[in-house]
């Protein structure tokens, strides 16, 4: 069955500290992967999508950058955290239509 | 550009209340559509989805969506909600151009009252 980790849940960082979240999908192959952000009160924003390995579009310019080295694995780091950087991060995947979501990760930068 | 318009931001019901949720789209052409939900402390799940054929959509939890191409819509709704229905509930378009994206509507807050 398809499954995606994402990791990891939480993460309080310090201000100029870096940053990597990994997201993996398990049981498909050359999925489309998506970094989101959920911030407070606010919809989903696009981040960075991908739809193949080292293929990356970045939707909104910003202090965050995304790579996929392998087929299933999509990461978003970050070399000097913002303040503003803090929310919440949902991967995603897709074939052929719907996405599906990874738990997400909630970033506090102090 | 396509967007996606949810016009309620927050609504509040009683138990056993109607619910209709509007989702508006701008796109003229082929769409696929989706409703999401997301309950407190929980990730995000797929309710509902209409890709063709009948549009009046059967989901998960006694919901439905009907879409109503005429109108640009794709409305949520539950005869009788309950308190778990309580969560945030988002619409997205997958548009034939979108370049392999979704997009979203901002998201409706559901409070139910018990």
């Amino acid at each position: 069955s398809q499954t995606i980790h994402q990791w990891p849940a939480t993460l309080v960082q310090p201000v100029g500290s870096p940053l990597s979240l990994e997201c993996t999908v398990e049981g498909t192959s050359n999925p489309n992967l998506y970094w989101y952000r959920q911030a407070a009160g606010r919809g989903l924003q696009l981040l960075f999508y991908s739809v193949g390995i080292g293929q990356i579009s970045s939707e909104v310019p910003q202090n965050l950058s995304a790579s996929r080295p392998q087929d299933r694995q999509f990461i978003l780091s970050s070399k000097k955290l913002l303040l503003s950087d803090s929310g919440f991060y949902l991967c995603a995947w897709s074939v052929g239509g719907g996405y599906t979501f990874g738990s997400g990760t909630r970033l506090t930068v102090v | 550009a396509q967007s996606v318009s949810q016009h309620n931001h927050h609504v509040i019901l009683s138990e056993a209340a109607s619910l209709e949720l509007g989702c508006n789209y701008s796109y003229g052409g082929t769409v696929n559509l989706f409703w999401y939900v997301q309950y407190p402390g929980q990730h995000l799940q797929l309710l509902l989805k209409y890709f063709s054929g009948d549009p009046l959509v059967k989901g998960i939890k006694g919901f439905e969506a009907e879409f109503i191409k005429s109108k640009f819509s794709f409305n949520l709704r539950k005869p009788s909600v309950q308190w778990s229905d309580t969560a945030e509930y988002f619409c997205a378009v997958f548009a034939s151009d979108s370049n392999y994206q979704l997009i979203w509507g901002a998201g409706t807050k559901l409070i139910i009252k018990p």
